[in-house]
């Protein structure tokens, strides 16, 4: 069974530019979850999907940050426009209920 | 809202000995408590887990317990090998949010 994946592994944009990371939880898994690590701090949770709903989205930093889920399936985070603040690594998690969530390999976003 | 501190930020052991890695919540409601183990360039990855219905859950070679009164859970690792060396992460999540808080994490290197 593959895992959950994430696209791109890295990304490195100017400040003010748009990016949109993508992520493919496991099949099956209505749950999904996005989570961010700013260097050398806690990952933090940003927001929860239950199929295309948001369930939870109290961790998003503001609204330079959009997240979908067309259809249940995949989700995207775009961040438009970058701030340097941003960058970090991006973290997707999948579950099929509560509790135990799995997680894909993260995005390298750095804003230069 | 839930906090979640982790100790140590740093550990280094030889290879055989034994770690040990702590962390103390604050919300009595959280009710579960994973650990994951993040390599280089991979995403967390679910090591072992704990309901707050249990005080001690092993596998293998590493062990969570749990003290409700006190509010703090612990990973302990025996026989620890080269291998083990990455960071550790601890996190706690209650049934009514779902998503998780993280502790900051430990770098566990073991020498060999």
């Amino acid at each position: 069974e593959a895992g959950v994946t994430q696209f791109p592994s890295h990304s490195v944009i100017e400040k003010g530019q748009t990016v949109t990371l993508r992520c493919d939880p496991i099949s099956g898994h209505d749950n999904l979850y996005w989570y961010r690590r700013v260097m050398g701090k806690e990952i933090k949770f940003l927001l929860h999907f239950v199929k295309e709903s948001k369930q939870d989205e109290s961790g998003m930093p503001n609204n330079r940050f959009l997240a979908e889920r067309t259809g249940g399936t995949y989700s995207t985070l775009k961040v438009q426009p970058a701030e340097l603040e941003d960058s970090g690594v991006y973290f997707c998690a999948s579950s099929q209920g509560w509790p135990t969530q799995y997680f894909g390999p993260g995005t390298r976003l750095t804003v230069l | 809202g839930e906090n979640v501190e982790q100790h140590p930020s740093t550990l280094s052991v030889q290879e055989g000995d034994s770690a040990v890695i702590k962390c103390t919540y604050s919300d009595s409601a959280s009710n579960y408590f994973p650990w994951y183990k993040q390599e280089l360039g991979k995403g967390p990855q679910l090591i072992i887990d704990i309901r707050s219905n249990v005080g001690e859950k092993k596998d293998q070679r590493i062990a969570v317990t749990l003290n409700k009164t006190a509010k703090h859970f612990s990973l302990h690792i025996t026989e620890t090998q080269p291998e083990d060396s990455a960071v550790y992460f601890c996190a706690a999540s209650s049934g009514s949010q779902g998503n998780l808080i993280f502790g900051k994490g430990t770098k566990l290197s073991v020498k060999p």
